[in-house]
């Protein structure tokens, strides 16, 4: 079975500072990671996705994540943070059971950011 | 277009009423999900559809009931639901098939039981 740890479910950093959000993986083969964000009262929507292709991934609204299979982890990353990216974060990984045409999410605790002026 | 619609945005309902929720794909997607979601926790799977087919059931009561009528559409039908149901419900899509699948979560239904 898969697992994702976040570690740190609250974190806070300052307008124009750097973003980081951790996130560790268990997985027993290659696998899929994603994070999503999460607004108040909302969905969850797709930042970015690890797919393989590049260990660096560059997602929307200037965040990318780097993936690091020596450390199985998936850090979430932003060089300047800005007021409307407080959300609550979400780091997931996608597992497909043998002979299934679907993929099966688990996802962490997720991380709250907030960002002071 | 990566859109994941859902109806009602909210629902407040009694313990002993018949409720519907609604989601809509027109990605050709086939692979449809639903989620429960409570306040400060991660969403939680419920129930797969993969081609129009129930694939998991996350041992969820029977109060909750899914249906996908076609390809395009799923919902959940409440009824007997407990105040301990109330939270927000999320859909998502996904392409299915082999290979990477990513979901596509919708605004979610934000539901009160009274």
């Amino acid at each position: 079975a898969q697992s994702v740890t976040q570690l740190g479910s609250h974190v806070s950093v300052s307008e124009g500072a750097l973003v980081l959000l951790r996130c560790n993986y268990s997985s027993s083969v290659p696998p899929y990671l994603f994070w999503y964000v999460q607004y108040p009262n909302q969905g969850l929507q797709l930042l970015l996705k690890y797919t393989s292709a590049a260990t660096l991934v560059k997602g929307i609204n200037g965040f990318e994540a780097e993936f690091k299979k020596s450390e199985t982890s998936f850090h979430l990353t932003k060089p300047s943070a800005h007021m409307s990216d407080a959300a609550e974060y979400f780091c997931a990984v996608s597992e497909r059971a043998g002979g299934t045409s679907y993929g099966k999410l688990t996802f962490g605790q997720g991380t709250i950011l907030t960002v002071h002026p | 277009d990566t859109e994941v619609t859902q109806t009602p945005k909210h629902l407040v309902m009694g313990m002993t009423n018949k409720k519907s929720l609604k989601c809509e794909q027109h990605m050709g997607h086939r692979a449809m999900y639903w989620y429960k979601q409570k306040a400060k926790k991660p969403p939680e799977l419920m129930f797969v559809y993969s081609y129009e087919k129930l694939s998991i059931n996350e041992s969820v009561p029977s109060r909750f009931s899914p249906e996908c009528p076609n390809s395009s559409l799923l919902n959940l039908h409440l009824h007997a639901l407990q105040p301990e149901d109330s939270a927000l419900y999320l859909c998502a899509s996904s392409r299915g098939g082999q290979g990477l699948d990513t979901q596509y979560f919708g605004p979610g239904t934000r539901l009160t039981v009274l």
